[in-house]
């Protein structure tokens, strides 16, 4: 059975900093993983989506990694924002369109 | 990507009670998706609603409990009946689209009840 984790499980930095943020996923045989922001109480919005055949996709600060013989993705944050204060989750997708989230990383960016 | 429009956003419901949720899509899509979040915990799939066929649940969610309709290719609905404090969550439409864009979700629907 799938397990995503994801460490840290909250993090603050003061802004400018470069952040890394990890998943993890026991079972290595995924066909999509997708980074995901969620604001407190509200829906989620899609960063970045990786393909299996794709080793990383950037989109604009955000650049996101996978390694799936290893069972790992990383979000690397560049000179984040008090505006990327949020939780982020990850979630892979193991065959039928269905998602297993991780337990995301509360974000916390000081002005 | 799609455009997910989700009502109520938010609502406060005396146990015992049913809400409906409805999620529209602003374009044609086959796939779509319930998911649940309770208070600090991640999203768990309630149900995939594909059009012209039954929903089909994860386990732990019953038709009974969660009924769903997906009447056409850009809508759904997503019943709680019989709410209980338990049920207090938030609840999200997705939808699965092809051509890189992947699971886009609607703006949630916040469900308190007491």
């Amino acid at each position: 059975k799938q397990e995503v984790t994801q460490i840290p499980a909250a993090l603050s930095v003061p802004e400018g900093e470069n952040l890394v943020l990890n998943c993890s996923f026991t079972d290595s045989a995924i066909y999509n993983l997708q980074w995901f922001r969620q604001d407190p109480g509200k829906g989620l919005t899609s960063l970045l989506l990786i393909q299996s055949s794709q080793r990383e996709q950037t989109s604009g600060r955000l650049n996101a990694s996978l390694d799936k013989s290893s069972g790992r993705s990383t979000l690397y944050i560049a000179a984040s924002q008090p505006g990327d204060s949020a939780t982020y989750l990850c979630a892979v997708e193991s065959g039928t369109y269905k998602y297993i989230f991780g337990t995301g990383t509360r974000l916390k960016v000081l002005a | 990507s799609a455009v997910i429009s989700q009502k109520p956003s938010r609502d406060i419901c005396q146990r015992g009670t049913s809400l409906t949720i409805q999620c529209q899509v602003d374009s044609q899509v086959t796939m779509m998706f319930w998911y649940r979040q309770q208070p600090g915990q991640s999203l768990t799939l309630i149900a995939t609603a594909n059009q012209g066929s039954e929903a089909t649940y994860e386990s732990g969610f019953v038709i009974d409990k969660f009924p769903i309709s997906r009447p056409n290719l850009t809508f759904s609905t997503l019943t709680v009946s019989n709410m209980s404090p338990e049920d207090s969550s938030i609840y999200l439409c997705s939808v699965w689209e092809q051509g890189g864009y992947g699971y886009t979700f609607g703006s949630g629907t916040r469900l308190t009840v007491v």
